[in-house]
């Protein structure tokens, strides 16, 4: 049974870059999955940041593409997560995610089956 | 913004029926995924695919799909059913991002 632990610090100062870690075990992060970021904030809904198949392959949020990286560590059975220039509004609850897409016909399919506990980031001096 | 529109607040009576709605342009080529979120908790997939259901959600949780809409239905609704819900597919751009809706508040009276 695959489970997703996240890790870093909890406490990011503005202007600097935030970043997590995702430990994947009871799996091998070189399925045919895409993993995945999703954030929300104190008292918000859920944002989806980007995610990254085990290729290398990344889509990002639009919204936040020109801040986010995120990388795979195949050898750690790992991904992460980079966020640039980081103001209180990136204060949230982090989560990773295990993502699931295809086709069925007549229609695809995406949704996130196995998420970790999240970790809070607070975005302060 | 969020591409997929949900309702903030819905109510339902214990035992009762009730139907959460996710509009959307992506929903006509992408089956949604439902989520549950209860505070402090992170979110659980109860429905995804055309009406699919992972192992422990119960079989009161159903999902559908017509045109630009999709429905979380729970049919016989329990106290433990009070929650957050969410609604999730790739985007209408045609450039494989995911999306949100902005989430049900369920209140079971």
């Amino acid at each position: 049974q695959v489970q997703l632990q996240e890790s870093g610090p909890g406490l990011v100062k503005p202007s600097g870059t935030l970043s997590l870690t995702c430990a994947v075990s009871g799996g091998s992060i070189s399925s045919s999955n895409w993993w995945s970021w999703v954030r929300q904030p104190p008292g918000k809904g859920l944002e989806w940041i980007g995610e990254i198949y085990h290729s290398g392959s990344t889509n990002y949020n639009p919204s936040l593409k020109s801040r986010v990286t995120i990388s795979v560590d195949k050898s750690k059975n790992q991904f992460s997560l980079k966020l640039s220039s980081v103001t209180a509004a990136d204060t949230a609850v982090y989560y990773c995610a295990r993502g699931m897409s295809g086709y069925v016909k007549p229609y695809y399919y995406y949704y996130m089956d196995v998420w970790g506990k999240g970790t809070t980031v607070t975005v302060s001096s | 913004s969020s591409e997929l529109t949900q309702d903030p607040a819905v109510s339902v009576a214990l035992g009762q029926t009730v139907r959460i709605t996710c509009q959307g342009d992506s929903l006509r080529s992408y089956y949604a995924s439902w989520y549950q979120q209860k505070p402090g908790q992170a979110p659980v997939l109860v429905i995804y695919g055309k009406n699919n259901r992972p192992s422990g959600i119960p079989d009161r949780f159903s999902g559908s799909s017509s045109g630009n809409t999709a429905s979380l239905t729970i049919t016989g609704a329990q106290a433990e059913d009070e929650a957050d819900y969410y609604c999730n597919s790739r985007d209408s751009s045609g450039n494989h991002l995911g999306v949100f809706g902005g989430g049900t508040k369920l209140t079971v009276l």
